[in-house]
């Protein structure tokens, strides 16, 4: 079964800094799919980035981008220059290409951007 | 964008009385559904899977009777608690994957969550 794994329950940054949250995940599979999720206090699940695990390149949206190392099975997040919005839980969610529609969730990083 | 949504956003009941949640794709047609449990500050559990026209696939360790889910339309799942329990007390968050896109990585939305608190 595939499990995902994020390592750091809370972290903090300053406004306007940039910071990275760690997710690492097993699979014994080849093509899948990796999504970081951010959810803010309202509780709303928000889609932040989406990697392909076929593409080399790595996603990007705006301020986001994701640093995916297939091999070593990992999916970071980087945030640059980081805003108050940002503050809220990020979720590492892993979902595969063969049937198996189910997306597995990390247990979640909590981030506070102080201002 | 795609738009779930999600009634009650909150709700209070009594022990032992059931509650029923509506999930909605407001703007897209969705053959499955994705019902989900969050405890505070933990991460979503994914609680049955839910096709349109056909049963529900309860996840391991979740009671089939007690969590009755029903997806008799493209647009509308329904999760009723029979029974509650102060136990059943939770965030409960549903997501509709799009029709049109392909199997089986097609987008997930989310809906915002309903408060349940068993009294």
């Amino acid at each position: 079964a595939q499990t995902v794994t994020q390592s750091q329950p809370e972290m903090s940054v300053q406004e306007a800094e940039t910071v990275t949250l760690s997710c690492t995940y097993d699979t014994s599979e080849n093509n899948y799919y990796l999504f970081w999720y951010k959810q803010p206090p309202s509780r709303q699940m928000i889609l932040v980035i989406r990697q392909e695990a076929y593409k080399q390149q790595n996603a990007t949206e705006n301020r986001f981008s994701v640093n995916f190392q297939k091999a070593a099975k990992s999916f970071s997040l980087k945030i640059s220059d980081s805003q108050l919005g940002d503050t809220a839980m990020y979720f590492c969610a892993y979902i595969s290409n063969f049937g198996n529609e189910k997306l597995t969730f990390g247990t979640g990083t909590r981030l506070t951007i102080i201002p | 964008g795609a738009v779930v949504s999600q009634h009650p956003s909150w709700v209070i009941c009594k022990s032992g009385t059931s509650v029923k949640i509506e999930c909605r794709s407001l703007d897209f047609q969705a053959t499955t559904m994705f019902w989900y449990r969050q405890f505070p500050k933990q991460s979503l559990m994914l609680m049955a899977t839910s096709n349109e026209g056909s049963k529900a696939t309860y996840e391991q360790g979740v009671e089939k009777d007690k969590f009755l889910i029903n997806h008799a339309s493209l647009t509308l799942s329904t999760l009723t608690v029979t029974s509650a329990h102060p136990e059943d007390s939770s965030f409960y968050i549903c997501s509709a994957r799009e029709q049109r896109q392909f199997h089986p990585t097609g987008q997930q939305y989310f809906g915002p969550g309903t408060r349940l608190t068993v009294t």
